[in-house]
């Protein structure tokens, strides 16, 4: 079945540091590709997300591209701020299952440091 | 509304007992899903409607778990007799569409099974 593997967290950096959160999936398909951002206290949020091989993802610094070789989504930043501490989770939909059925991964923990 | 709204944000109830968990989504949004998120874990897919009827209840555990959304805006997911395995963080969301372009989630609602 279709599936997301996140690296355990937590993730602890310093503020300016550079941020990877690796993902890889198993689908059937050709499934979108999604990252999702829970801040403390609050839902779910869209980061971004990609709907084909090769599509890159961006949003307020953040990036991950679709690798359908690897079968892998990283979450990448360059420049890490205080106010990106949070929980970032990875996610799917497969056309196979219905776009409408999300799988996420476990999440992954980040927390910078000033 | 301006987004998902869940209530109650927290709900406390002896095992056996009955509840409602309410999900108010974004306006005009036809598409509205449940997911449960246990400790630790990404969220699991519920039950996603598309207007008034449940076009796909395959994540609803076991037929304790009900939900209905009658007049295709507001939806409520009961649960009979409860038990403590299902303590975790009800989530919500909804979307305009159901398709690869994201969803909007509400803070979720903790449902503490003591």
């Amino acid at each position: 079945g279709n599936s997301v593997t996140q690296m355990e967290g937590p993730v602890t950096l310093s503020e300016e540091a550079f941020l990877t959160i690796n993902c890889t999936y198993t689908a059937t398909g050709y499934p979108s590709l999604f990252w999702y951002v829970q801040y403390p206290g609050e839902g779910l949020q869209l980061l971004l997300k990609a709907t084909k091989a090769d599509d890159k993802g961006s949003n307020k610094g953040f990036e991950a591209t679709y690798r359908k070789e690897t079968t892998s989504f990283h979450l990448e930043k360059g420049s890490v701020q205080v106010s990106d501490s949070a929980v970032y989770f990875c996610a799917l939909s497969s056309p196979t299952s219905g776009t409408y059925k999300y799988i996420f991964g476990t999440g992954t923990r980040l927390k910078v440091l000033a | 509304g301006a987004g998902v709204s869940q209530t109650p944000s927290n709900k406390v109830t002896e095992k056996g007992k009955y509840v409602e968990l309410r999900c108010d989504p974004i306006s005009g949004h036809t598409a509205l899903y449940w997911y449960r998120q246990s400790l630790g874990q990404g969220p699991e897919f519920l039950i996603y409607f598309q207007g008034t009827g449940a076009a796909d209840d395959s994540g609803l555990p076991n037929d304790r778990f009900f939900a209905v959304r009658p007049e295709g805006s507001v939806s409520t997911l009961k649960i009979q007799r409860t038990e403590r395995g299902d303590s975790a963080v009800y989530l919500c969301a909804s979307s305009s569409d159901a398709g690869d372009y994201g969803y909007t989630f509400g803070s979720g609602t903790r449902l503490t099974v003591v």
